[in-house]
């Protein structure tokens, strides 16, 4: 089952902060998030294991609520670079499936 | 260290033909899956192998098939082409199961249909 990610479409100005939510209706035994750009591959920002542990790298961080079968990507004080389309991808078998993304603009 | 690399980068195809999609995972990587993108429905998952096994299939018509090597390159047919499989092809590579090790994914097939 593909995960649900909320919302569709965000618009940022350049500093502002963006939560992008990720939920899904079976349980989860790692949470993975991508971010694609315009024209090139996904790349890998992170997995999330079962745990609620938060991750992260720089100012982009996640969290994972197994319980609630979801996680949430925190972007923070946004740059130009972070804008494109971010995918969550939950486990299902020995691949992964994806939601249908996340569209972020973030402009000057 | 090379990527993943897909070929070709764009191929132009007519209904009803065949047409065969080509991947290099990362040296060391056994894992290799395939997905195909379109606007409307994301990242679909086609199947995914392991040593030459396919290990998970998705739900696509059995017009969509694949294989992989035994130096883990891997291939995907798709046979009678129809305009609705357009769309960006994606192979991804992992050192073992997706969940665990996550994604490396190539640049990807252009496939249009005519």
């Amino acid at each position: 089952q593909q995960p649900v990610q909320s919302p569709q479409a965000v618009i940022l100005r350049e500093g502002e902060d963006a939560v992008i939510n990720c939920s899904s209706s079976k349980a989860l035994y790692s949470v993975h998030w991508y971010r694609q750009k315009h024209g090139e591959a996904p790349v890998f920002l992170m997995i999330l294991l079962k745990g609620g542990e938060q991750k992260g790298h720089e100012k982009i961080s996640a969290s994972f609520n197994e319980k609630k079968q979801q996680s949430s990507l925190y972007l923070t004080a946004s740059q130009l670079s972070y804008s494109g389309t971010y995918f969550c991808g939950t486990n299902s078998g020995y691949a992964l499936n994806f939601g249908k993304g996340t569209s972020l603009l973030v402009t000057p | 260290k090379a990527g993943v690399t897909q070929t070709p980068r764009y191929l132009i195809k007519t209904r009803g033909q065949q047409v065969t999609l080509s991947c290099s995972p990362i040296s060391g990587h056994r894992s290799v899956s395939w997905y195909q993108q379109t606007p409307g429905q994301g990242l679909q998952f086609l199947f995914e192998y392991f040593s030459e096994t396919q290990r998970n299939k998705g739900n696509f018509p059995g017009r969509f098939s694949g294989r992989q090597f035994s130096n883990s390159r891997s291939e995907m047919n798709v046979s009678t082409l129809e305009l609705g499989d357009s769309a960006l092809y994606l192979c991804a590579s992992s050192l073992g199961t997706a969940e665990a090790y996550g994604y490396t994914f190539g640049s990807g097939t252009r496939l249009t249909v005519v």
